[in-house]
């Protein structure tokens, strides 16, 4: 089983700042990576498809890199209605699996 | 317009079969290509991967849950069943349906809360 670790598991943030998420896989893994945004009391919601896919309808602030293991999504200029927890999911192979999520708190 | 949604008790005793169903629209699961897959997800925990199952009958399991569940899928009602076996009270959680897009989630349903309690 591929074991997905995401760092931090929280960040406390200002409005308009940068804000950097990795996900680290236990093995090589391509880019058969992809990232979600759960608000609190929200169904997760896909941002970011094969490591730096743009989804459509999500803001362009958001966006992915990385392949092999290391892989960050980035989000520039942070807006309040950020506030979530985002989780990252790997296809590479079966069982998918889930990061442990990162909690980002507006200031 | 892709909806799903989740049916089923909010409660279940320890023990006892779980069986949620998810209800879909915007989408047939005779479609090349095309999945629905289950996540749970404990309060306030991450996200957990179940099963899913592709249009071609192929289905998936997590092997650490393989023994308790079953996923089944009604091509003509549009529905998806979920069912686990043997509950217990770590079961208790949200579970999600989502609509599978070859290998990732791009769609949803609210989710439904499932407590394991005597």
């Amino acid at each position: 089983e591929i074991v997905l670790t995401q760092s931090p598991d929280f960040q406390s943030v200002t409005p308009e700042e940068k804000v950097t998420i990795t996900c680290r896989a236990s093995q090589i893994i391509g880019s058969s990576l992809h990232w979600y945004q759960q608000k609190p009391g929200q169904s997760p919601k896909l941002l970011i498809k094969y490591a730096s896919q743009s989804i459509s309808g999500v803001p362009s602030r958001f966006s992915g890199s990385g392949s092999g293991t290391d892989f960050t999504l980035t989000i520039n200029s942070l807006d309040a209605e950020d506030a979530a927890t985002y989780y990252c999911h790997q296809s590479d192979s079966f069982p998918f699996t889930f990061g442990g999520g990162t909690k980002v708190e507006i200031k | 317009q892709i909806t799903l949604k989740e049916s089923g008790p909010t409660l279940v005793k320890p023990t006892e079969t779980l069986t949620v169903t998810c209800s879909f629209s915007g989408f047939s699961l005779s479609t090349g290509g095309v999945g629905v897959g289950w996540i749970r997800q404990p309060p306030g925990k991450a996200l957990e991967w179940l099963t899913l199952i592709y249009w071609n009958d192929d289905k998936r399991y997590s092997p650490s849950l393989k023994t308790r569940l079953t996923i089944t899928k009604d091509t003509s009602k549009n529905q998806v069943v979920l069912t686990m076996t043997n509950m217990d009270p770590v079961d208790t959680g949200t579970y999600y349906c989502a609509h599978v897009s070859g290998y990732y989630f791009d769609y949803w349903g609210q989710g439904t809360l499932v407590t394991v309690s005597s």
